[in-house]
């Protein structure tokens, strides 16, 4: 059974600081996808990571994937109110099947 | 059209009723899903629709049934639920092997 982990599963952090999401997937997987759901919302795609290696940047948010190491990690530079949301991973097996991470819920605090 | 509508946006229902969620896209993915969200919960994949062949998610109860009338219809038929089915229901679609589209969600309490 795949497994997805996120750590951490809550973050509170200051505006204006920078840190880091991780995402731990169990078994082969090149594609990793990051939403965004805000509370009492829909999930909002923030970026799809395809190949090993791969790099994606919007805004304050960064996202990189490590296929060999089964590891995605979205970082946050100089955090805004904004931000504030619940983050999760997501990982595609065959047959579009997707596993969702546990979720890190973010509080950017003023 | 870049968006996913589901219908209704709020269900109460009893445990003896039927009832169904609808989803529609005009994205022309042909990859479509059901997911069921608990507060403070990851979504868990419920079913999926490719090329309208279902993919069923051997954990789901048989009280859900799902329907893929064509390539951009998506239903959920709903029977004889229990409390704890009470969730969020969100749809999704894709192109075949790329991000999905996720609509608002039909927000679900069973009585």
């Amino acid at each position: 059974e795949l497994k997805v982990e996120q750590n951490p599963l809550f973050l509170s952090m200051q505006e204006g600081k920078n840190y880091t999401i991780y995402c731990n997937y169990s078994t082969t997987s090149d594609r990793l996808y990051w939403y965004r759901q805000d509370p009492g919302k829909s999930l909002e795609s923030l970026f799809v990571l395809l190949s090993n290696g791969a790099v994606k940047q919007e805004g304050r948010l960064m996202a990189s994937l490590d296929t060999k190491a089964r590891l995605s990690t979205l970082h946050i530079t100089a955090a805004v109110h904004d931000l504030s949301a619940t983050y999760f991973c997501a990982v595609e097996r065959t047959g579009n099947q997707f596993y969702f991470g546990t979720g890190t819920s973010l509080t950017v605090i003023p | 059209d870049t968006e996913v509508t589901q219908t209704p946006k709020h269900l109460v229902m009893g445990m003896t009723n039927k009832k169904s969620l609808k989803c529609e896209q005009h994205m022309g993915h042909r990859a479509m899903y059901w997911y069921k969200q608990k507060a403070k919960k990851p979504p868990e994949l419920m079913f999926v629709y490719s090329y309208e062949k279902l993919s069923i998610n051997e954990s789901v109860p048989s009280r859900f049934s799902p329907e893929c009338p064509n390539s951009s219809l998506l239903n959920l038929h709903l029977h004889a639920l229990q409390p704890e089915d009470s969730a969020l229901y969100l749809c999704a679609s894709s192109l075949v092997g790329n991000e999905q589209f996720f609509g608002p969600g039909t927000r679900l309490t069973v009585l």
